[in-house]
Order: structure tokens, then C-alpha cells, then sequence
């Protein structure tokens, strides 16, 4: 089985602030997933990575995908109460069977207005 | 509106009751998966699907069981639950191949098994 390490966990800052979570494995991955889950939801998908090095940005949101497929990251510019909740990483990948995704532990954002 | 709805949202049951949670997709799409989350543990894949009356173990599939008669429905079966199963679940579904397609998820069945 894949592993994805999301750090920090938790993470709670002030208004304006700037963040970065990071996702990393020691296995490559063919495509890199970022969700964001609120109370009460599932998950809904903010970005998908295919290539190494991609960045893409989404508004105030900043995605990366490591040269080497193995990592990833998410930075945020300027949080924002709406911000808040959980940011998860899939790491896509081909098994015997089809394809998976691996989902990381998480990282819970609160951001204090 | 494209959705994957879940029944029930919240389940308390006791331990070796046989219970069923459903899933259905509107989208046509041909993957469908379950998943359990646990703090710390974020999702982990319990079983998938990638169409009709093809089934395939996840990371965590003891304890489960699924069926996919249809393309649409994909339910989630525990023959006798025990507190270890108590967790969110979520179902998802894709089109073929999760990998760089998106995975639209229900809202979640918060289970308890005293």
C-alpha cells in the first residue's frame, strides 16, 4: 500500500496569514489530488496535478506537484475564515487491479477572523 | 444535479446486527468506492468497483461486503458489526479510472456500533 503524509495536522492561524501544507510519500504517483472537506461534507475536489513540477493556482490557492511525483503542496495566500477545514491529498496510481487513489491523513486549517 | 446520495446520514446499531447503507450515483459513472475515515487516518478505501458486477477488495474490505447489480447503486453491507466498524463513511464515484478524474463523494454516514 501507498502512503501520503499530510504535516502539519492541525493548523490554526489568524486572518491574513500565509500557510503551507505538504503532502509526501516515499512512491511515485501518476496524479496528485487535493480536496477540501467541510463539517458534515464529503470531500469535493479543488485540484488535480498530472506532471512534475505543475503548478497550478486557484484564486488565493497555490498547488505543486514535486519534480519527482512523489510530493506535493498546497499554499495558501492571505487566509480567510471561509478557508477553514479539512484539506486532504490523493495520490493517484495503477494496482493489479486498475487504479487507486490514496488519500493522506489530513490537515485540519482553522483560520481565526 | 449531479450527486451520490447516501442512506442513512446517521446509524446507531448494535453489535451483530446486520446493516446496509446505500449509495447511488446520477452520473453514469462506471467507478464507484467506499471509504472510512477515521481521525488521523483520513480516507481509507474499503471496496471499489469499476462497473457492473465487478468488485474488488480496498485496503480495509473486513467486516464489508458490496454488491453493484446496477451501474447506478453500489451498497455498503455489514453482515454483523462490531464497535471497530464504528466510523464516517463515504461513497464515491468517478469515471473510469480515479486516478485524473474527479471523485464526487456523498455526504457521509456517520456510524456507531455499541
Amino acid at each position: 500500500t501507498q502512503l501520503l503524509e499530510q504535516s502539519p495536522q492541525f493548523l490554526s492561524i489568524q486572518e491574513g496569514e500565509n500557510l503551507t501544507v505538504y503532502c509526501n510519500s516515499s512512491s511515485v504517483f501518476s496524479s496528485l489530488q487535493w480536496y477540501r472537506q467541510e463539517p458534515g461534507e464529503g470531500p469535493v475536489l479543488l485540484v488535480t496535478v498530472v506532471t512534475g513540477g505543475e503548478v497550478k493556482k486557484l484564486k488565493r490557492l497555490t498547488f505543486q506537484f514535486g519534480d519527482a511525483r512523489k510530493d506535493s503542496s498546497l499554499h495558501i495566500t492571505a487566509a480567510q475564515p471561509g478557508d477553514t477545514g479539512l484539506y486532504l491529498c490523493a495520490g493517484g496510481a495503477y494496482n493489479n487491479a486498475g487504479n487507486m487513489l490514496t488519500f493522506g491523513g489530513g490537515t485540519r486549517l482553522m483560520v481565526k477572523p | 444535479e449531479a450527486q451520490v446520495t447516501q442512506n442513512p446520514r446517521y446509524l446507531i446499531t448494535v453489535t451483530g446486527k446486520k446493516l446496509t447503507v446505500t449509495c447511488s450515483q446520477n452520473m453514469n459513472h462506471e467507478y464507484m468506492s467506499w471509504y472510512r475515515q477515521d481521525p488521523g487516518l483520513g480516507l481509507r478505501q474499503i471496496y471499489y468497483s469499476m462497473n457492473v458486477e465487478v468488485t474488488d477488495k480496498g485496503d480495509v474490505p473486513e467486516g464489508y461486503k458490496v454488491s453493484r447489480k446496477e451501474k447506478r447503486n453500489f451498497p455498503l453491507i455489514l453482515e454483523s458489526p462490531s464497535p471497530n466498524q464504528t466510523s464516517l463513511y463515504f461513497c464515491a464515484s468517478s469515471l473510469l479510472g480515479a486516478m485524473n478524474t474527479e471523485a464526487f463523494f456523498g455526504q457521509g454516514t456517520r456510524l456507531t456500533v455499541v
